[in-house]
């Protein structure tokens, strides 16, 4: 079983501030997402990395992908009270598995 | 509207009554997959299908079993409940696995009594 830690578990922030969330694994992945998650709601997808050393951009929220496909990155700059919820990092296998963190829940205070 | 659907969203159900969790994506996608997910735990991944016919165990399929006959369904089925299958549940569906990443459900919340 392939493990992916996230850290950290918890995060609690003033409106305005950065804040960067981390997934590490000792496993290789195909691929890997981030995903945001309300509560009673499936995740939903922010953004899928494949290439090592992968930077992409979505607004404010910049994903980094390692470039030896272990690890990845969520930044956020600026956060806002609607960034406030349950981030999840998973990695794909392209053998069909895939394994969930166990989340990062941010609150952004006004 | 793309979409996966599971039904039902809500169900409470005894210990050994056989029951099945529906799964619908109108995305023609090839991949699909059922989680649970259980505080402190995460999302644990149960069951996935490759194509059509084709399924293999996720990381905790004990107490599950699965089918994939057409490619839009894939219905999660417990043939005997027990209390520690209470949880919530996800279906997701991706057009490639390992490439793209999934269309979730909106979840079935599970107590076994």
């Amino acid at each position: 079983t392939q493990l992916l830690e996230q850290s950290p578990q918890f995060l609690s922030i003033q409106e305005g501030e950065n804040l960067t969330v981390y997934c590490n694994s000792s496993s290789v992945f195909s691929s890997l997402q981030w995903y945001r998650q309300e509560p009673g709601e499936g995740p939903v997808l922010l953004v899928t990395v494949v290439t090592g050393g992968e930077v992409k951009k979505l607004k404010r929220l910049t994903f980094q992908f390692g470039d030896a496909r272990k690890d990845s990155s969520l930044h956020i700059t600026a956060a806002q009270p609607g960034d406030t919820g349950l981030y999840l990092c998973a990695g794909d296998t392209n053998a069909g598995k895939s394994t969930f963190g166990d989340g990062t829940t941010l609150t952004v205070k006004p | 509207e793309a979409q996966v659907t599971q039904n039902p969203r809500y169900l409470i159900t005894v210990t050994g009554k056989k029951l099945t969790v529906t799964c619908s994506q109108n995305m023609n996608h090839e991949y699909m997959s059922w989680y649970r997910q259980d505080p402190g735990l995460g999302l644990r991944q149960i069951y996935y299908s490759m194509n059509v016919e084709v399924t293999d165990k996720g990381d905790v399929p004990e107490g599950y079993k699965v089918s994939r006959k057409e490619k839009r369904n894939f219905p999660l089925i417990l043939e005997s409940p027990s209390p520690n299958q209470t949880s919530l549940y996800f279906c997701a569906s991706s057009s490639r696995q390992g490439y793209y990443g999934y269309t979730f459900g909106s979840g079935t919340r599970l107590t076994v009594v």
